[in-house]
């Protein structure tokens, strides 16, 4: 089943935070944030395993709680590159080799 | 090390005709999977090709269909379009390794008329 994000639209000022929520009725193993520009690929932000390992940007942060299966991703201090759609892809409940099923996305904007 | 790569870039077809899509995976991966992305929504798994084998399937018809070969590189085929195959393509590698993600290519954006 698909993963429910949550906002499905938020825009901001340069400098502000935002946090984007991704919601998962199954267990989980893995949680994979990604952000799309229009008419570009999906690009790698951050990897949350179950067990709480992280890996990802260092200007991006993340947490997933494996007993609610959901994540959220952090995006602090928000810079005009931060545009664009938010997808997070689940992975579950015992790992898939990253056969992942998205959410229907945030769409970030920053304004100056 | 290079990354993902397809081609076509866009490709238009008509109802009913085939199409054959084309990945390169990123330098190391063994392992690719394909998506099929429409305008506004996120990515829907199609399947995945692990050491020229098929390693899983989502809820797509036998008319999609795909190869990968000794290189790891891959090929998506659809038979038969239909309008609803217009949308973005896009392959994704991976090692293969627990800690690791997988990494999209640009894309192939097939509309059928």
């Amino acid at each position: 089943q698909q993963p429910v994000q949550s906002p499905q639209a938020v825009i901001l000022r340069e400098g502000e935070d935002a946090v984007i929520n991704c919601s998962s009725s199954k267990a989980l193993y893995s949680v994979h944030w990604y952000r799309q520009k229009h008419g570009e690929a999906p690009v790698f932000l951050m990897i949350l395993l179950k067990g709480g390992e992280q890996k990802g940007h260092e200007k991006i942060s993340a947490s997933f709680n494996e007993k609610k299966q959901q994540s959220s991703l952090y995006l602090t201090a928000s810079q005009l590159s931060y545009s664009g759609t938010y997808f997070c892809g689940t992975e579950g409940p015992s790992g898939s080799a990253r056969q992942l099923t998205f959410g229907s996305g945030t769409q970030l904007t920053v304004l100056p | 090390e290079t990354g993902v790569t397809q081609s076509p870039t866009h490709l238009i077809k008509t109802r009913g005709q085939q199409v054959t899509l084309r990945c390169s995976s990123q330098s190391g991966h063994n392992t690719v999977s394909w998506y099929q992305q429409a305008l506004g929504q996120g990515p829907q798994f199609i399947f995945q090709y692990y050491r020229e084998e098929e390693n899983g399937r989502g809820n797509f018809p036998p008319r999609f269909s795909g190869l990968q070969f000794p290189n790891y590189s891959s090929e998506l085929n659809v038979n038969a379009l239909e309008l609803d195959d217009s949308a973005l393509y896009l392959c994704a590698s991976s090692s293969g390794t627990a800690q690791e993600t997988q990494y999209f290519g640009p894309g192939t954006r097939l509309l059928v008329l």
